[in-house]
């Protein structure tokens, strides 16, 4: 089974400041099936981006996407006070068994 | 839009049974297929199995095998989780999500997709 690293733990940041998290997989996710997630405390995760770069609806232009292979990024731009928040990366394809990060948590500086 | 909508919170004893359900509209129920994903306290994201309605048929995580049973209901379209032998380690709050399923050009059925829409969790506290 794949497994998903993601790294750093905390990302400590401050408003206005780019957010870079990386997703490691201990083999190449065919076809870029490759998902990021958004979770605030006591809510439920909110899908950004599928397909390793494409944004889901309503997702602000800020967050992008990129990676291939066994290498994936999650990019903020700048971050928004709301932007504060888990991140999980999430492998989805042949397999039924969906395989998550252990999740990146940005929080502010 | 699809709405995921869950049972609520259960407090339940050491060594029983927990059924959770997820009641699902604005879609089509056999378009998509269920999973469940648990969130320890303080802890990431954990698939524990899922099912595509119309084929009834459930996929388990392995540490989840022979204590886990998720089922479907077309006719209600509504979704439920079922874990057994309950320990306190088993406290979590339980998601259902769903996410498309993909067939090839020979209609053949070959994978799942990334979570679009998710329920708002139930919240399983094992205690004695």
């Amino acid at each position: 089974e794949i497994v998903l690293t993601q790294s750093p733990g905390t990302l400590s940041l401050s408003p206005g400041e780019r957010a870079t998290l990386s997703c490691r997989a201990s083999q190449s996710v065919s076809s870029s099936y490759l998902a990021w997630y958004q979770q605030k405390p006591g809510q439920a995760p909110r899908l950004l981006i599928y397909g390793a770069s494409s944004r889901a609806t309503g997702i602000p232009d800020r967050f992008s996407g990129s990676g291939s292979g066994t290498d994936f990024t999650l990019t903020i731009s700048r971050l928004e006070p709301e932007d504060f928040a888990v991140y999980y990366c999430q492998q989805y394809g042949s397999s039924p068994a969906a395989v998550f990060g252990q999740g990146t948590k940005v929080e502010i500086k | 839009q699809v709405q995921l909508v869950q049972s609520g919170a259960e407090v339940k004893k050491p060594g029983s049974s927990v059924k959770v359900s997820c009641k699902a509209s604005g879609g089509t129920f056999s378009s998509y297929a269920i999973s469940w994903v648990r969130q320890a306290p303080g802890q990431g994201l954990e698939w524990m199995g899922g099912i595509i309605p119309i084929f009834g048929t459930a996929n388990y995580a392995q540490k989840f095998q022979g204590r886990v049973t998720i089922t479907a209901d077309e006719s209600t379209s509504t979704a439920y989780m079922e874990l057994s032998s309950l320990r306190s380690e088993d406290t979590a709050v339980y998601y259902c999500a769903s996410r498309e399923y993909y067939y090839d050009s020979s209609g053949y059925y070959w994978g799942q997709g990334y979570f679009q829409h998710w329920g708002q969790g139930t919240l399983v506290t094992v205690s004695s």
